[in-house]
């Protein structure tokens, strides 16, 4: 079953506006990725984020952690049409790290 | 993309022929991957390797079977292809660096199972 759950599972927001997609999990881990999906495309890798880190940035980006909660969010400030996408976080367990699990998404779609 | 390519891209096949997808990667990475992705599910890992000739299961194995003789390709094998096993095919490779398991995804492969 898949440990990452996200929320909610379609977003759809007017360009400019920050986009927040959470995702919860179940056990202990090691690290937190996010990857982004274009249709019909590969994931592409976002940002990573440690166990032991609460926050994180890259550009537009900001990733939060809180594994007390087993929970993360990305959020995405302001918004352009080009991250219209799917976005995926993945959990990688403690033992086994390159065993990543994959969450079912959220759909992101930015009007213009 | 990170130097991964996977082939075919779209197959066609009939239920109960074997199926052998092909993943390439360029740049002499350690760790290997396959993974499925069907709406509802995300990707779920099949199976990875580590290494030439060391492979192991993950998630969903059940009905595939992995190679490794090169670094730079990883096989995956449908024995006796389902209609349960069509699907999106995606490989990846990772680079550890430190904590860090990024992974990068091929473009994928579309199987069809009639």
């Amino acid at each position: 079953s898949q440990q990452g759950e996200e929320d909610p599972q379609a977003l759809s927001i007017q360009e400019g506006e920050n986009a927040t997609m959470n995702c919860s999990y179940k056990t202990s881990i090691n690290n937190l990725q996010w990857y982004r999906q274009n249709s019909g495309r590969g994931l592409v890798h976002l940002i990573l984020i440690r166990s032991n880190e609460r926050e994180k940035h890259s550009g537009r980006l900001r990733v939060t952690l809180d594994t007390s909660k087993k929970s993360s969010s990305l959020l995405i400030t302001a918004s352009r049409a080009a991250d219209t996408a799917s976005y995926f976080c993945a959990t990688a367990p403690i033992q086994g790290a390159q065993k990543l699990v994959f969450g079912q998404g959220t759909r992101l779609t930015i009007n213009p | 993309d990170a130097g991964i390519t996977q082939s075919p891209r779209h197959k066609v096949t009939e239920t109960g022929t074997p199926v052998t997808l092909r993943c390439h990667q360029t740049e002499n990475h350690r760790y290997m991957y396959w993974y499925r992705q069907d709406p509802g599910h995300g990707l779920r890992l099949i199976h990875y390797s580590y290494g030439v000739k060391d492979t192991d299961k993950g998630e969903v194995s059940d009905g595939y079977s992995v190679s490794r003789s090169k670094t730079e390709d990883f096989l995956l094998t449908l024995e006796s292809a389902t209609s349960s096993q069509t699907s999106v095919y995606f490989c990846a490779i990772s680079e550890k660096t430190s904590y860090q398991e990024t992974q990068y995804f091929g473009p994928g492969t579309r199987l069809l199972v009639l």
